[in-house]
């Protein structure tokens, strides 16, 4: 079974550019989560996807991010216009439901902002 | 809401020995999930073991086992045997049982030593 897919790897962009990232979750996992980590610090969760549908955007800093999930399989994440603290890795996930407590991750995003 | 803490920001262990990383987490609900995830140089979140509140015996995985306190809050990662594979960065993480979000910890940073 392929993993979670995402990309790109590393991105440096310089403050109040927009940047993209773009996660492809395990084939057939309906639910599909964004987590940003900073630099020593814990995952914590941005948004999360049922299906094309968002579940959850409570953390999410809706000013400035922007994620979709088109026909309920691969993911987008935006931020414009990205901030000095936006730098930190960010990761997806998906599991086959909600409810269904194990996730699987990708290697993530690492993105510094300039 | 649910807070989870790890108090040892860095652990060191020599190689075969046995190490315990700590974790505490703070909920008001009697039915969730409590997970150890690894996350090696490479980001990926890779489950290490998970405890089901309502079961009393401690899950285990091979040399990975958790002391789990329910009413003190406790969940405790022991890795006997440890091997230089084992070096990574350990998160705490709490779900409730609805399958919301993953809450994390700050992580502890083990070094095994040859």
């Amino acid at each position: 079974e392929a993993g979670v897919a995402q990309s790109p790897r590393y991105k440096i962009i310089e403050k109040r550019q927009s940047v993209a990232f773009w996660c492809n979750p395990i084939s057939g996992h309906a639910t599909l989560y964004w987590y940003q980590q900073i630099l020593g610090q814990g995952p914590k969760l941005l948004i999360q996807f049922q299906n094309n549908g968002v579940v959850d955007d409570s953390q999410l800093p809706k000013d400035r991010f922007s994620a979709e999930r088109l026909k309920g399989v691969d993911s987008t994440l935006k931020i414009q216009p990205a901030k000095l603290e936006d730098s930190a890795v960010y990761l997806c996930a998906s599991s086959p439901r909600p409810g269904a407590n194990v996730l699987t991750f990708g290697a993530g995003s690492r993105l510094t902002v300039l | 809401a649910q807070t989870v803490t790890q108090s040892q920001p860095e652990m060191s262990v020599q190689e075969a020995e046995t190490v315990t990383l700590s974790c505490t987490y703070d909920t008001s609900e009697s039915d969730y999930y409590l997970f150890w995830y690894k996350q090696p140089p490479s980001r990926q979140m890779i489950l290490v073991i998970r405890q089901e509140a309502y079961k009393q015996q401690n899950a285990t995985e091979n040399r990975f086992s958790v002391n789990f306190q329910k009413a003190a809050k406790s969940f405790s990662l022991k890795i006997s045997d440890s091997q230089l594979g084992d070096a990574a960065m350990y998160f705490c993480a709490y779900q409730s049982a609805s399958g919301s979000r993953l809450t994390f910890g700050e992580g502890t940073q083990l070094t095994v030593n040859p």
